[in-house]
């Protein structure tokens, strides 16, 4: 079945260095999602990303989608305290259920 | 308000026993999901339903029994439960099955004694 592999499982960085974590997929995505999940949180939706190629922006966090669609990343500009969290990718292939990585755990030390 | 709600919010019981975990969500979606998260926070799909029918069911024992009486609750019962069972459960639902966002609720995390 569909895998979806995110690297790395966990980063801790000072405050003010970038972040970025990886997601590759054995299949070819229709479709990638971001979701950030605070300590003790739920997921929450970050973004959708749909075409080969495509970047997307919020504030300090870049999205990428590959041109081949099996891979993305999200890149943190400056991270702050506030960025703590485990950040998930989840891909989807046609009709097949999402499917999520195991996620990447930042810690900011102030 | 809140979008996702589940209760109960802890539940701790003792091996052996039955319990349930109630969903409801007043988005209007028309899909809803289990999920499971385990100790090491991967988060694994259990079931899905898209308006009040059961369209995914992975790899779950059958001790666990979705039902959904309307599009807008899902409810999880548990038949003996047992100490792997412990995890956090997340509840969530997307406007359709498919390429849509998830809401997840708070989740309910369960403790077996």
């Amino acid at each position: 079945g569909q895998q979806v592999m995110q690297i790395p499982q966990y980063q801790h960085v000072q405050e003010g260095e970038d972040f970025t974590t990886y997601c590759n997929s054995s299949t070819t995505l229709s479709n990638i999602q971001w979701y950030k999940q605070r300590p003790g949180g739920h997921p929450v939706f970050l973004i959708q990303l749909v075409k080969s190629g495509e970047v997307k922006k919020q504030k300090r966090l870049t999205f990428q989608f590959g041109e081949a669609k099996k891979n993305s990343s999200l890149h943190i500009t400056a991270t702050q305290t506030t960025d703590v969290g485990t950040y998930f990718c989840a891909g989807q292939s046609g009709y097949s259920t999402l499917t999520f990585g195991k996620g990447t755990m930042l810690l900011v030390s102030p | 308000d809140t979008a996702v709600s589940q209760t109960p919010k802890y539940l701790v019981t003792q091996m052996g026993n039955d319990k349930s975990i109630k969903c409801e969500q007043n988005l209007g979606h028309d899909t809803m999901y289990w999920y499971k998260q385990d100790s090491k926070k991967f988060l694994k799909i259990m079931f899905s339903y898209n308006n009040k029918e059961l369209i995914i069911n992975e790899t779950v024992p059958n001790r666990f029994s979705p039902k959904s009486p309307d599009k807008a609750h899902l409810n999880l019962h548990i038949n003996s439960l047992e100490l792997g069972d412990s995890a956090v459960y997340f509840c969530a639902s997307s406007q359709v099955h498919g390429n849509q966002p998830q809401h997840f609720g708070d989740g309910t995390r369960l403790s077996i004694l």
